[in-house]
């Protein structure tokens, strides 16, 4: 079956300090791979994503994300977290040639940044 | 611009009742896509609509339909409500022709089953 897996519920950084939140995938293929980020009543908003070429993605905010292909990952990387950045985030995939619409998200892992 | 606007944003309703639960694409957008997200879980894709057809349906029984009208917007219909049918309900639209793969969602509607 396909999965994603977003092993750490929560992630607490300093602000300043370099954060990762991480992402594993199960999915046969070469899937699509996102980033999404959900603030308090408030829809996804896009991050970044994977499709091909450079395993380094940079999106918004400062955020990039490493594609993994042998690990199966794409963990979501700041250098430098600010407080603004706390926020629920899900990984998401996307089989190749599925329907457009059809996400498979993880459960989401809530990052906290403390001042 | 508006992005994807849904309505209502909460509501209340008792187990055996129907909801109907609105969504307007993004402008510019076709297709319209809706999602489930459970407290503290990642959202499940539901079904996606596109030229007023249902093109892909997630792991849902047949309580959960929907509708997408001429001007791209759509419904999503619960019948016969749960309480494990409480829920935030997301909506996201995208360009069918675009590529672009980026999925934009709306701030969803949140379903209380008492």
């Amino acid at each position: 079956a396909q999965s994603v897996a977003q092993p750490e519920d929560q992630v607490n950084v300093a602000e300043g300090n370099p954060l990762t939140v991480k992402c594993t995938y199960s999915v046969s293929g070469n899937p699509y791979l996102f980033w999404y980020v959900q603030y308090p009543n408030r829809g996804l908003q896009f991050l970044l994503k994977y499709i091909t070429g450079d395993n380094l993605v940079k999106g918004s905010y400062g955020f990039e994300a490493e594609f993994n292909k042998s690990q199966t990952s794409f963990h979501l990387k700041k250098p430098s977290a600010l407080v603004s950045d706390s926020a629920l985030y899900f990984c998401a995939v996307r089989k190749r040639g599925g329907s457009q619409g059809n996400l498979i998200f993880g459960k989401g892992t809530k990052l906290s940044v403390k001042p | 611009d508006a992005g994807v606007t849904q309505s209502p944003t909460h509501l209340i309703k008792t187990r055996g009742q129907q909801v109907t639960l609105r969504c307007s694409p993004k402008s510019g957008h076709d297709t319209v896509s809706w999602y489930q997200q459970a407290l503290g879980q990642g959202p499940q894709f539901i079904f996606q609509y596109y030229e007023e057809e249902e093109r892909q349906r997630g792991n849902f029984p047949d309580r959960f339909s929907g509708h997408q009208f001429p001007n791209y917007s759509s419904e999503l219909n619960v019948n016969a409500l749960l309480l494990g049918d409480s829920a935030l309900y997301l909506c996201a639209s995208s360009l069918l022709s675009s590529g672009a793969n980026v999925l934009t969602f709306g701030a969803g509607s949140r379903l209380t089953v008492l």
